[in-house]
This record gives structure tokens, C-alpha cells and sequence, in this order.
């Protein structure tokens, strides 16, 4: 099962900052947060992961609560390609187990108009 | 090199018959998976390979389905005597280092 719970579904202006929480209470000390996102009829995409501390990319935000129980990743401005489905991961990367990634149901995000 | 392809993209099969897919992760990569997904659901993991080996199968993965990775280069998926159930987006990823990449899957429909 997956080790992680986020909201089914959420709505975003375009334009706006799109504000993804996921709780994992249960994270390892070892364990990375990832995420990835799915376009419609398309493979889940790498956006960005962290370990303790906040990470930016060219892509989005990962903000990491101190506790490391829940994170949230920041789409700054938010456009109608964002319109996806965002799965929140927690994973070991001991020994290269990257790509054995266990998948909940995401969070489908609608960027609206 | 442009990223995971595999083929076919599409496939649609009657009940009974066997089918092979067909992965080509990036080069280089030396981890290569096999991901299923049926509609409304997130990627379930099916197996994976470091090099030529098959290191893990998930319990999904029946005595009807088989994977190699010949050389570590490609990978090829068969599933034998398909079943409607079998129906599905099947997925490859491979990964080198941090992240995954993942292809466009092939889609199975079992008629």
C-alpha cells in the first residue's frame, strides 16, 4: 500500500500558485518524498523530490515540514499544461532503489481559466 | 536520445492469444521496471531488472506473464493466454541515478 494520503482532487486558477499537500506520518528517516505527475494518456513525469529540506527546481517548489510528516509542492503559476494527476511517493534510496515506486491514487489537479 | 520508447502503443488482442511488448529504456540506464495501470488507479509496480537480472516480481505478476532484458538492453513483457482482466496500460520506467523516466505505455485491450 501506499505509504502516503492526499486530497482526491483540487482546483486551480490559472495563473495562480497550485498548493499540493501529502501526508506521510509513517516516513522513514531514510525515505525521500517524491513526486511525479501524469498527464492524460501519457507516463508519470519526474518533478522533484527532497529528503529534510525545501528543494526548488525549474519545475515546482517541495516544502517539508520539519517533522518530515507531510510536504507540499508548489506549482508557482499555475498553467493549463499543469492539468494532471500528482502522486506523492515516499521511497527508500539505499542501494539504488529508485524506480520501485509505489503509486497511491494522486491528486487529479484541474488548472481552470 | 529521446527518453523510454516502447511499442506498441496501442494493441488489441482476443482472450487467449499471447502478446509481447517491448521496452527500450535510455542507454545507460542500468534499472529498467514494469509498471501496470488500470483506469482511475496509480502505476502498480510489476517487476524489475538490474542489468540482464530480474531482481524482483511483484505478486501480480502470474505464471502467465514473463520479462527478460537480454543483454540489459532492452526488455520485452509477454503475457500468454491473455484474459479480459488483462486489459490495461502497461508502463516501462528505467533510471540511472535519482529519478525515474518512464515511457508512454502500451496500451492493452483483450477483446
Amino acid at each position: 500500500d501506499a505509504k502516503t494520503t492526499q486530497p482526491t482532487s483540487m482546483d486551480c486558477a490559472e495563473g495562480r500558485a497550485a498548493n499540493l499537500p501529502c501526508n506521510h506520518s509513517t516516513i522513514s528517516g531514510n525515505e525521500y518524498v517524491y513526486w511525479y505527475r501524469q498527464i492524460h494518456s501519457q507516463g508519470p513525469q519526474y518533478i522533484i523530490h527532497g529528503l529534510k529540506n525545501n528543494e526548488t527546481n525549474e519545475m515546482a517548489s517541495l516544502i517539508i515540514t520539519e517533522d518530515r510528516k507531510s510536504s507540499t509542492l508548489i506549482l508557482p503559476h499555475a498553467t493549463l499544461r499543469d492539468t494532471a494527476v500528482y502522486y506523492c511517493i515516499v521511497e527508500r534510496r539505499d542501494g539504488g532503489s529508485q524506480g520501485n515506486l509505489i503509486f497511491g491514487k494522486g491528486t487529479k489537479l484541474s488548472v481552470k481559466p | 536520445d529521446t527518453g523510454v520508447s516502447q511499442n506498441p502503443r496501442h494493441k488489441i488482442t482476443k482472450r487467449g492469444q499471447n502478446v509481447t511488448f517491448r521496452c527500450d529504456p535510455i542507454s545507460e540506464h542500468n534499472r529498467l521496471y514494469w509498471y501496470r495501470q488500470t483506469l482511475g488507479q496509480g502505476p502498480e509496480f510489476l517487476t524489475y531488472f538490474q542489468n540482464e537480472a530480474q531482481l524482483e516480481k511483484s505478486r501480480l505478476l502470474s505464471d502467465r506473464f514473463s520479462a527478460e532484458r537480454p543483454k540489459g538492453s532492452f526488455s520485452t513483457l509477454e503475457i500468454q493466454r491473455t484474459e479480459q482482466g488483462d486489459s490495461a496500460m502497461y508502463l516501462c520506467a528505467s533510471t540511472g541515478g535519482t529519478e525515474a523516466f518512464f515511457g508512454q505505455g502500451t496500451r492493452l485491450t483483450v477483446v
